[in-house]
């Protein structure tokens, strides 16, 4: 499969726990975006790096979460001190940036449930 | 702003009949409108997108039309079939970093 890969698929987690979640983009794609969605609604943009740089968080986006593409090519998102809002399918996606607006494809997805 | 709105939120439709979806987006800046099509348990994938450069796109049973300066786009599937059921998502480039800002969704029930 060469698509855009993340693991783990699934991750149940206590209340104030950290997890850590990865994303492989497409291997040539130098754009690498993180994505929160919850039931009903749709994606809703966290970060995204050109390569190794972050070029942008959401204002949304608490000091509790951290992201990082240290090679320009996977990219890992780690969420301390987890609490139940934290509970969501967070999706990765990646483009091939080259001066103009272009797809990006979504990876599967990890489910997320804080108990 | 940032606001990409969907109307309306279900959508049934006799299999064959067509379907049209609506957004509307707030930034001016916007210039690239994407489609995703989301089925259940499933990711997101793009189905078409339009550049503000032009007014329509069609891709088969598929075509988007854009209004920049109403800024609002639409969906349109002709022919419904029951493959086309799933959450279709609309979204706008915002700024000029392609970032996207996704709409809540559509969801879209074809009745066989």
């Amino acid at each position: 499969d060469t698509g855009v890969s993340q693991n783990p698929r699934h991750k149940i987690t206590k209340r104030g726990q950290n997890v850590t979640f990865r994303c492989d983009p497409i291997s040539e794609h130098n754009r690498l975006y993180w994505y929160r969605q919850t039931l009903g609604q749709g994606p809703e943009f966290l970060t995204y790096f050109q390569n190794e740089a972050q070029l942008e968080k959401s204002r949304l986006l608490s000091d509790r979460f951290s992201a990082e593409r240290p090679k320009g090519s996977f990219s890992t998102l780690e969420i301390q001190r987890t609490e139940q809002g934290d509970s969501a399918m967070y999706l990765c996606a990646s483009s091939l940036e080259s001066g103009g607006y272009t797809e990006q494809f979504f990876g599967p997805g990890t489910r997320l449930t804080v108990l | 702003g940032e606001n990409v709105e969907q109307h309306p939120s279900t959508l049934s439709v006799q299999e064959g009949d067509s379907a049209v979806i609506k957004c509307t987006y707030s930034d001016s800046a916007s210039n690239y409108f994407p489609w995703y099509k989301q089925e259940l348990g499933k990711r997101p994938q793009l189905i078409i997108d339009i550049r503000s450069n032009v007014g329509e796109k069609k891709d088969q049973r598929i075509a988007v039309t854009l209004n920049k300066t109403a800024k609002h786009f639409s969906l349109h599937i002709t022919e419904t079939q029951p493959e086309d059921s799933a959450v279709y998502f609309c979204a706008a480039s915002i700024g000029g970093n392609n970032r996207l800002a996704f709409g809540k969704g559509n969801q879209v029930v074809v009745i066989p």
